[in-house]
């Protein structure tokens, strides 16, 4: 069973607030990734990590930051939050970096930024 | 490019009856197909996927796809829809010359007693 954690699961921040998201993994997985989802919408890539020091941005423009100083761990950074990054934002990952390879996803956080 | 179109964000169906969600993709090279479940207030998970060799693939919870080369399709069924099948499924796309999964909008299954 895929082990990846997302903190926090809902948040709940007035704009112009600086937020990390928390994304881990147990699995050693060298490929991390986040992913916007919106109702009715097809979930877009905003970061992907091949591994450690390695960071891409994804097809979706996001004005969010990632870093990846451990395999293990993925933070997403937004400096300054507003209503327009409301949204769920869900982390994976997979063993290699195969588009065959099947990507394991975390919970997710719910982000509302009033 | 690749992309994947999911018709029907919302499928009814009762229980015990055949599920049949439709997913059809759009690539120019030979596709890698997934289909991903996600049950409320969890992330995805992976129910099947086709890479290469038989055409039918089995997946966990009784789920099934064909991948139809000539109908570009790849339609998730199941032939007896359980209460617990109930939740939002997602059909996604890979392919050489696009190294990333391109998801669906995804489809939510109800299931009625």
């Amino acid at each position: 069973e895929a082990d990846i954690y997302q903190t926090p699961r809902y948040l709940v921040i007035g704009t112009g607030k600086k937020i990390t998201l928390e994304c881990s993994q147990t699995m050693g997985h060298d490929k991390m990734y986040w992913y916007q989802q919106d109702p009715g919408m097809e979930l877009h890539l905003i970061h992907y990590s091949y591994g450690v020091n390695s960071t891409e941005k994804g097809d979706l423009s996001s004005e969010s930051t990632v870093s990846r100083i451990r395999t293990e761990h993925f933070p997403l950074t937004l400096e300054s939050a507003r209503p327009s990054h409301t949204s769920q934002y869900l982390c994976a990952s997979s063993e290699g970096g195969g588009i065959t390879d099947t990507q394991y996803f975390g919970p997710g956080t719910r982000l509302t930024v009033l | 490019a690749q992309s994947v179109t999911q018709l029907g964000s919302h499928v009814s169906v009762s229980e015990g009856a055949l599920v049949l969600l439709r997913c059809n993709y759009s690539s120019s090279v030979p596709p890698y197909l997934f289909w991903y479940v996600q049950y409320p207030n969890q992330g995805l998970q992976l129910l099947l996927k086709y890479t290469t060799g038989a055409t039918l693939v089995k997946g966990i919870n009784g789920f099934e796809a064909e991948f139809k080369k000539s109908e570009t399709s790849f339609h998730l069924t199941k032939p007896s829809a359980h209460m617990s099948d109930a939740a939002e499924y997602f059909c996604a796309v890979s392919s050489g010359g696009y190294q990333k999964v391109t998801f669906g909008t995804g489809t939510k299954l109800q299931v009625i007693p």
